[in-house]
């Protein structure tokens, strides 16, 4: 049965640093993705990591995946305070059952 | 382009009472999903649809049914109400299949707030 978990669960930083968020899941996946989920609204997409070795960027977000690892990250540079928000990542078992981790809720202090 | 829908937005019922939540999407996706958030345990899946004519259950199915009615319309019903249905849910959709950067990518809906007291 496929688990997935994040660490840290919270994290609160400082404007301008920079930190990783962890993602580990039990069985073997290919895919991972990252999701980010502002206070009271719904979820939306940040990245498909696809492949072993896969790194996708956008802005001060980095997101790779190590599939022998069963691991992936998160990491934000230079936090600013618009990156608060809780980030979930998800894998799947099977080809339809994604199994989401329990969420790191990060919050950037200025 | 709506993307994925939902009704009600929120909801409060009496424990016993039954409802049915609705989800439609346009983006002609073939497979739909449903998930239950409750504070500090992320997303559960309760059902989810991969096709067209077809449904499954999830981690957490007790207490629920669905209805995949066509294409774009997928529901979740709760037959008798309980407190520990409670949560906020929300409706997927994914497309199928290729090579496209967003292959399988979930696009969800804005969620039922859903209160059983």
């Amino acid at each position: 049965e496929l688990k997935v978990e994040q660490n840290p669960l919270f994290l609160s930083m400082q404007e301008g640093k920079n930190y990783t968020i962890y993602c580990n899941y039990s069985t073997t996946s290919d895919r991972l993705y990252w999701y980010r989920q502002d206070p009271g609204k719904s979820l939306e997409s940040l990245f498909v990591l696809l492949s072993n070795g896969a790194v996708k960027q956008e802005g001060r977000l980095m997101a790779s995946l190590d599939t022998k690892a069963r691991l992936s990250t998160l990491h934000i540079t230079a936090a600013v305070h618009d990156l608060s928000a809780t980030y979930f990542c998800a894998s799947t078992s099977g080809t339809y059952k994604y199994i989401f981790g329990t969420g790191t809720r990060l919050k950037v202090l200025a | 382009n709506a993307g994925v829908t939902q009704t009600p937005k929120f909801q409060v019922l009496k424990t016993g009472q039954s409802m049915t939540l609705q989800c439609a999407q346009d983006m002609n996706h073939n497979s739909m999903y449903w998930y239950r958030q409750d504070p500090g345990m992320g997303l559960r899946l309760i059902y989810y649809s991969a096709s067209e004519g077809t449904t499954d259950k999830g981690e957490v199915p007790n207490g629920y049914n669905v209805s995949r009615l066509n294409k774009r319309e997928f529901s979740l019903r709760l037959e008798s109400a309980a407190p520990s249905q409670t949560s906020v849910y929300f409706c997927a959709s994914r497309s199928g299949g290729g090579a496209s950067p967003s292959y399988n990518e979930q696009f969800f809906g804005p969620g039922t707030r859903l209160t059983v007291l």
